[in-house]
């Protein structure tokens, strides 16, 4: 299994513009996860998935949107791109059921916005 | 909603002596504590976690302590060496349909040889 992937590992946006980060696991896991992680800091939930179909906001989803129309994937699109979202994104997956399940993380994209 | 918070941000100690990070959790009802490692330019991931219903994890060199009336649960780690430094969040997560994971801020630990 190849776990969590995520493309870009890298990107550079100009303020204004719109990006979407990719997120794919193979690993059949109902539930999917985006965290920034800004420098020196925590990871923050930007939004989680418990399914194809379902999506909620977490604790910083301002300027963010996301959608799950397959389990496998999870993409985060960014539109109108401000350098307050410069950041590492991170994806993750865990299996549904008890809360005791591991989460795994990819292994993130590093975004710039000048 | 479930607040965790970690302590110390930084932590340097000479290779060989033991390091414990200190995390304490708002939400009674959290009942799984996975600790997290970072290197740098690295993803997280899993090196221990302890069950509401466990009060001690251990795995070689590291532990997990719980205390479920101060919620409160640390890491240790003993004989520190040099590939133990790294970023160590700890997290908290209460049962349900969600299973969102709240994370602490993180501990820069460095293992000076």
């Amino acid at each position: 299994n190849a776990g969590v992937t995520q493309t870009p590992k890298f990107r550079i946006l100009k303020i204004g513009q719109s990006m979407t980060l990719q997120c794919t696991q193979d690993m059949n896991h109902n539930y999917m996860y985006w965290y920034r992680q800004d420098p020196g800091m925590g990871l923050k939930l930007i939004y989680y998935s418990v399914g194809a179909g379902i999506t909620d906001k977490g604790e910083v989803p301002n300027g963010y949107n996301v959608s799950r129309s397959t389990t496998e994937d999870f993409p985060l699109r960014l539109e109108l791109a401000a350098p307050s979202q410069t950041s590492v994104y991170f994806c993750a997956s865990r299996k549904s059921g008890d809360s005791y399940n591991e989460q795994f993380f990819g292994p993130g994209t590093r975004l710039t916005v000048l | 909603g479930e607040n965790v918070e970690q302590h110390p941000s930084t932590l340097s100690v000479q290779e060989g002596d033991s390091a414990v990070i200190k995390c304490t959790y708002s939400d009674s009802a959290s009942n799984y504590f996975p600790w997290y490692k970072q290197e740098l330019g690295k993803r997280p991931q899993l090196i221990i976690d302890i069950r509401s219903n466990v009060g001690e994890k251990k795995d070689q060199r590291i532990a997990v302590t719980l205390n479920k009336t101060a919620k409160h649960f640390s890491l240790h780690i003993t004989e520190t060496q040099p590939e133990d430094s790294a970023v160590y969040f700890c997290a908290a997560i209460a049962g349900g349909a969600t299973n969102k994971l709240i994370f602490g801020t993180g501990t820069l630990l460095a293992v000076q040889p």
